[in-house]
């Protein structure tokens, strides 16, 4: 168990539709990250939040937006869904800003757009 | 802008086995990251490499980190079916940078 918890495990939605994922970091992690996978692809960086505020921005469509709060857990939310957007998100987290420290990953939420 | 490059992107290996995968950056790295994905599952950290020339070893696997901090390897020595699932590099440049995983499959 990585301490990193994401809600909820499966999401299954229509197209045009708009979810929100949820990501509670381990306890004294004040960095989050979340990454897109689709099937048997790699790990897409989409963005990084520390301590609150927006740290680094990857791949991220602006369909797409994150916050986090200030108990630290954070939310993915994702609008406009189109089918493309299926796919696994992880959230990960870690101590710092993302020197050095490696990053824990939650089981993910998969979404599935139809 | 820094990228990760990760092969081979499959490998089939007879259980009993050795294997190598590579990871090639564009740009020096401060550190790399390795994870490994099983079926199904997240990622898991694995091990970090900072020094130039570093090599680690969790017991069948040994990682290194290049001279110039530019790339790395995994090598698994006498692979087993527990070895099955994607490694993936992951380098610290300006950003954590992942490779495309190398989905490793054994065959008994």
């Amino acid at each position: 168990d990585s301490g990193v918890t994401q809600t909820p495990k499966h999401l299954i939605t229509a197209t045009g539709q708009r979810v929100t994922l949820r990501c509670s970091p381990r306890s004294g992690d004040l960095s989050v990250y979340w990454y897109q996978q689709s099937l048997d692809q790699g790990l897409q960086f989409l963005i990084q939040y520390y301590n609150g505020e927006e740290r680094a921005k990857g791949n991220i469509l602006e369909r797409f937006s994150a916050q986090q709060f200030p108990d630290l857990h954070s939310e993915l939310n994702l609008s406009s869904l189109e089918l493309g957007d299926s796919a696994l998100y992880f959230c990960a987290s870690s101590v710092g800003q993302g020197q050095n420290s490696p990053l824990h990953f939650g089981n993910g939420t998969r979404l599935t757009v139809t | 802008g820094q990228q990760v490059m990760q092969i081979p992107q499959y490998q089939h290996v007879q259980e009993g086995e050795d294997f190598t995968t590579y990871c090639n950056s564009s740009t020096t790295l401060s550190n790399i990251q390795w994870y490994k994905q099983r079926p199904g599952g997240h990622p898991v950290f694995l091990i970090q490499l900072v020094k130039s020339g570093e090599v680690k070893k969790q017991k069948r696997l040994t990682f290194q980190f290049g001279e110039a901090k530019k790339n790395s390897s995994l090598h698994i020595t006498a692979t087993q079916t527990t070895d099955v699932g994607t490694y993936f590099c992951a380098g610290q440049g300006y950003k954590l940078s992942f490779g495309a995983g190398t989905t490793v499959t054994v065959r008994a």
